[in-house]
């Protein structure tokens, strides 16, 4: 079993509509990282917790430590916010490592 | 803005060709990382860095050597190009990896025929 799970595998939404991601994991973390990859390559940090909730302009992502279990949201959604989600979990002790989940397909149809 | 760089985008070498891939931050890190990307494994850590001429294997080394000879700058090398090597290769940076952000470059697709 993977230490990281995120479901869905894919996601297709049509726009205007409010997007959840789910991500799993089963380690002991020091913080949970949400990432952004568009076609073409590069990643992009969109949200690093260990509590509660944040937001930055349409995205929300949430964490509950007890359960182990975080959610990205995304409000009104847009064709640009078509691309791969990444959840990615901080380890704790030991060697700190990034262990990742699969990712989420984000398709986004005007 | 640009906080690291990888030296190519898009890569096709030949098999038995020897390979490098640069890597370069400009945020100070201490810590710089290799990971290989394929549908359907996900991030795969191939090499790791927490100083300069330090190094970590990773998950799956075989095949790859890394060179960080100064702070900014970390090298893939493949030493032999193989066509199950082919695949999309990601550097990242971090001040302490998983507890704060991660910065990624933008990927080298790398073919190798």
């Amino acid at each position: 079993k993977n230490e990281v799970e995120q479901s869905p595998q894919n996601l297709t939404a049509q726009e205007g509509e409010f997007i959840t991601i789910n991500c799993s994991y089963s380690v002991g973390i020091s913080a949970l990282h949400w990432l952004q990859q568009h076609p073409g390559g590069g990643i992009v940090s969109l949200f690093m917790l260990s509590s509660g909730k944040k937001k930055h302009g349409r995205l929300i992502a949430t964490i509950n430590i007890q359960e182990k279990h975080s959610s990205l949201h995304i409000t009104a959604s847009h064709p640009r916010d078509s691309a791969v989600y990444i959840c990615a979990v901080g380890t704790q002790g030991g060697s700190e490592k990034l262990v990742f989940g699969k990712g989420t397909k984000l398709t986004v149809n005007p | 803005d640009v906080k690291v760089t990888q030296s190519s985008r898009y890569l096709v070498k030949r098999t038995g060709e020897k390979v490098f891939l640069e890597c370069v931050q400009d945020m100070d890190h201490e810590n710089m990382f290799w990971y290989r990307q394929d549908p359907g494994l996900g991030l795969r850590l191939i090499y790791f860095s927490y100083d300069v001429k330090m190094k970590e294997k990773g998950d799956i080394p075989e095949g790859y050597s890394v060179s960080r000879e100064k702070k900014e700058r970390f090298s893939l090398i493949l030493e032999s190009a193989s066509t199950n090597q082919t695949s999309m290769y990601l550097c990242a940076s971090s001040l302490y990896w998983g507890r704060t952000e991660a910065f990624f470059g933008q990927g080298t697709r790398l073919t190798v025929v």
